[in-house]
């Protein structure tokens, strides 16, 4: 069975650092992009960004690019993404999903607050 | 970058209506179109794969078509259970694209 499960929702200052994860099984984690989906209040799906576990490939979309670093670790099957500094407009849920089955399967998605 | 225009924003219809929902990408994709049900609280869904393929488990009321930079969703008769946000999705291209989604409701 595919799985992708999330890290917990996070609470977080402005200009802190954070890091997100998602956990695949189920499928050959090293032969499918994972990406990263971002959802605002009330708003629509965007998507931020996709990493190739199998050689750390990296493709951003650019209104992301300067924002958040995604990365993946193919030991412990898991995507991670990052940003440095945290502001209030990074309040939102954030998805991960997988390429594995043309982006059938997503995670259950990570709350992040970002308040002072 | 691919822009996928997604219209009408939202929509309210009689339950046994027939809905129809439409993307149109600013470049060819050939198939490469998914459709995304999402209800308020729940991870989006896939309902229809490259264009016009149903998921398995997904009622046969929904249906997909289009090809290249035309596509439509349709309900073929609109059930209470179907209110939810629709989305698109180019997966053809880095970056992908999902259209700006219809919110569909019952009259």
């Amino acid at each position: 069975e595919v799985q992708l499960v999330q890290s917990g929702a996070e609470v977080k200052e402005p200009g802190e650092s954070l890091k997100i994860s998602c956990k695949a099984s189920g499928y050959r984690f090293t032969s499918y992009w994972i990406g990263w989906v971002r959802q605002m209040p009330g708003k629509g799906l965007e998507w931020m960004g996709i990493v190739y576990p199998g050689d750390s490939d990296t493709r951003y979309n650019p209104s992301f690019q300067r924002q958040v670093t995604i990365s993946a670790d193919k030991s412990i099957t898991t995507a991670y993404l990052q940003w440095n500094s945290l502001g209030a407009s990074d309040t939102a849920m954030y998805y991960c999903v997988s390429a594995y089955d043309d982006y059938a399967y997503w995670g259950q998605g990570t709350l992040v607050t970002v308040s002072s | 970058d691919i822009q996928m225009t997604q219209s009408p924003s939202a929509m309210s219809a009689s339950v046994g209506d027939r809905v129809t929902i439409t993307c149109r990408a600013s470049q060819g994709i050939n198939n490469y179109l998914a459709w995304f049900q999402q209800k308020p609280g729940k991870v989006p869904k896939r309902l229809i794969y490259a264009s016009s393929s149903l998921q398995s488990g997904v009622p046969s009321r929904f249906s997909g078509s289009g090809s290249g930079t035309e596509f439509h969703l349709t309900i073929s008769s609109l059930q209470p259970e179907d209110v939810a946000t629709y989305y698109c999705l180019q997966h053809k291209t880095y970056p992908l694209t999902f259209g700006g989604g219809t919110k569909v409701e019952i009259k």
